[in-house]
């Protein structure tokens, strides 16, 4: 069964620096292109960026410069490393297989000093 | 970026009821390929989205079959056809036509 687990949130001050990790398993992961995205606290779901099978990669503009998202096939791992950190990045982060067919159950990121 | 438009933002139904739900797009979803990449997913209460029909109205395995997809373009409808307890959470259509992918601001259902 293709499942996908994010790890690396937290409590984290404002101008910091995260790495989410998020670990695939279940289906070919080189094969597919993959998603973050953010849902705010109450809020509904926004996309944050999205790396294809080569590694090409496109970026929402909220967060453009300042995260960067990666993948290793060898480890089947997903990453989205967040640097700068500002109160409104707070969120639940998924990653989501291309398609949005299937989600991880997503990690909170909490930003505030 | 496409704007997805759902209404209602709120829905409150009776269990056996059938319900629908509309999403309409600022521009049309129709691919070069011949592929509408309009989806809907279900967020129900502290988890993560589930992916209901996909491309409109196609059903992955798995997926109870009284949730059904339709539409065209830029108007496309959820219809869930005897609503049961489970299916209480927030309903969102997504489009992956155009990058950026977009969603829906929500619709909640409610049971009465």
């Amino acid at each position: 069964a293709v499942q996908l687990v994010e790890s690396g949130g937290g409590l984290v001050q404002p101008g910091k620096s995260l790495k989410l990790s998020c670990s695939a398993s279940g289906f070919t992961f080189s094969s597919y292109g993959m998603h973050w995205i953010r849902q705010g606290p109450g809020k509904g779901l926004d996309w944050v960026a999205y790396i294809s099978n080569s590694s090409g990669t496109v970026y929402a503009d909220a967060v453009k410069e300042r995260f960067t998202i990666s993948r290793d096939n060898a480890k089947n791992t997903l990453y989205l490393q967040l640097n700068s950190l500002k109160s409104e990045d707070t969120a639940i982060y998924y990653c989501a297989r291309l398609g949005a067919d299937y989600w991880g159950q997503g990690v909170m990121v909490t930003v505030s000093s | 970026d496409v704007v997805l438009t759902q209404t209602p933002p709120t829905l409150s139904a009776t269990i056996g009821q059938s319900v629908s739900i509309s999403c309409r797009s600022s521009q049309s979803l129709l691919d070069s390929d011949g592929a509408t990449y309009l989806n809907w997913l279900v967020q129900r209460p502290g988890q993560s989205p589930q992916l209901l029909p996909y491309s409109v109205s196609n059903l992955e395995s798995g997926v109870p079959n009284r949730f059904s997809g339709s539409g065209s373009e830029t108007d496309f409808t959820l219809k869930i056809s005897g609503v049961e307890a489970e299916d209480l959470g927030v309903y969102y259509c997504m489009q992956a036509t155009h990058a950026p992918l977009t969603f829906g601001a929500g619709t909640k259902l409610e049971l009465k």
